[in-house]
């Protein structure tokens, strides 16, 4: 099983919502990821867990909070966000942190009105 | 980004042709990750190479790194339409995990 499972699907939010993001594998995994990608560019790392410690942060903006509760589990809270936030928002994970191949989830694609 | 240049951009093959990405580094790569991604979704993993000299292959894709793990290129054999999407190389500069990827290569396969 090498599946990477994010909900939901499709986020509508206005710009004074709080949402979240959810994503969860059963691979045995102990590094997660959050990458950031907008239409026709790359993906880019926003987060990345390693142990459920945050081990990076790409300077991002204190209205993307993750979350790691359990070694499964990875969220991204949501707040007060603006209209250049809109993308495609995909979770990731990997036996550790370094040399080893990351699985990517669906992705989330996310609007911000 | 500048440290990872993929070309060419597009490609537009006719079925039954093959076809080659490739992908550069400005410095020593530590891995060099091969993904798949249909657009607007999560992206495949087809191969990682560590080694230099490595060469991969699945089905009919075959990825090499070089001697000096600065270069990278994958081949498909006799593409197919199921072959088509976005080919993005990810690189790994031994930063904790982080992938730096490349700017992707968009390939349609005409039948």
């Amino acid at each position: 099983d090498t599946e990477v499972t994010q909900t939901p699907k499709h986020l509508v939010m206005g710009m004074t919502n709080k949402k979240s993001l959810k994503c969860e594998q059963h691979m045995g995994h102990r590094a997660m990821y959050w990458y950031k990608q907008k239409a026709k560019k790359p993906p880019e790392l926003m987060f990345v867990y390693s142990y459920e410690k945050l081990s990076i942060n790409e300077s991002v903006p204190s209205r993307f909070s993750p979350e790691c509760p359990n070694s499964s589990l990875l969220n991204l809270h949501l707040h007060a966000l603006q209209p250049e936030d809109s993308a495609l928002y995909l979770c990731a994970s990997s036996w550790t942190g370094a040399n080893t191949e990351a699985f990517f989830g669906q992705g989330t694609r996310l609007t911000v009105v | 980004s500048q440290e990872l240049e993929q070309s060419p951009q597009s490609l537009i093959v006719q079925e039954g042709k093959n076809l080659t990405i490739n992908c550069t580094s400005s410095k020593t790569l530590y891995g060099l990750y091969w993904y798949k991604q249909k657009y607007g979704e999560g992206l495949i993993f087809l191969m990682m190479l560590q080694k230099g000299g490595e060469e991969k292959s699945h089905e009919k894709i075959t990825a090499k790194l070089d001697e000096k793990k600065q270069q990278s290129s994958l081949h498909i054999t006799a593409s197919q339409p199921s072959h088509a999407g976005i080919y993005l190389c990810g690189a790994d500069y031994n930063q904790g995990g982080k992938l730096i990827f490349g700017q992707g290569t968009e390939l349609s396969v005409k039948p």
